[in-house]
């Protein structure tokens, strides 16, 4: 069965840093990539789709990246701000269409 | 820019009483999820429905769930006979097709069950 682990599990940063959040999973056999980031009583907000071909996906100051052989994917925040602050959560898709979503990183960023 | 809408936003219902949560997915969507989050777990994913049959579902879904589109806007959750541990946030999510396009996630629903 497909696991996914994501680490650290909180991070704690000063407005400004760049900072990486990596996501993991045991089995190889996927169809893509999802980070979201999830605000507290809030759905899940869709960042970036990463498809399994693919090696990384941008949008603004965001950078997924997706190493399918290792298993691995990094979200990557360039300058972070106060309203980065969220839980962010990785999903991939595995055969059969479903879905596994990691235990999230809860991000705090200081002003 | 168009959203996943779901209904109500909390429920609190006896235990072993029947609940339907509604969710009304993006217009041109194709694809709909229905997924839970156990306070404190991981996410997870309960089933996929396209062309109004079941595409997948996991274990968790089980015969006590069942889903339905009843028109061409409304997607449901039905639990029969809820249990203490079916208390949880409820969301539902759909894309515009299955392969290469995000799914979109509602705000949820906090079922309680008491």
């Amino acid at each position: 069965k497909q696991e996914v682990t994501q680490i650290p599990a909180a991070l704690s940063v000063p407005e400004g840093e760049n900072l990486v959040l990596n996501c993991s999973f045991t089995d190889s056999a996927i169809y893509n990539l999802q980070w979201f980031r999830q605000d507290p009583g809030k759905g899940l907000t869709s960042l970036l789709l990463i498809q399994s071909s693919q090696r990384e996906q941008t949008s603004g100051r965001l950078n997924a990246s997706l190493d399918k052989s290792s298993g691995r994917s990094t979200l990557y925040i360039a300058a972070s701000q106060p309203g980065d602050s969220a839980t962010y959560l990785c999903a991939v898709r595995g055969n059969f269409n479903k879905f596994y979503f990691g235990s999230g990183t809860k991000l705090n960023v200081k002003p | 820019e168009p959203e996943v809408t779901q209904t109500p936003s909390h429920q609190v219902t006896q235990m072993g009483q029947e609940v339907i949560l509604r969710c009304v997915p993006i217009s041109n969507h194709l694809y709909f999820y229905w997924y839970r989050q156990i306070l404190g777990q991981k996410v997870e994913f309960l089933v996929s429905f396209y062309n109004n049959e079941i595409s997948e579902k996991s274990e968790i879904f089980d015969d006590q769930f069942s889903v339905e589109r009843p028109d061409g806007s409304n997607f449901t959750l039905k639990i029969r006979s809820t249990k203490l541990e079916d208390s949880a946030m409820y969301f539902c999510a759909s894309s515009e097709n299955r392969v290469n396009q995000p799914q979109h996630f509602g705000d949820g629903t906090r079922l309680s069950i008491l």
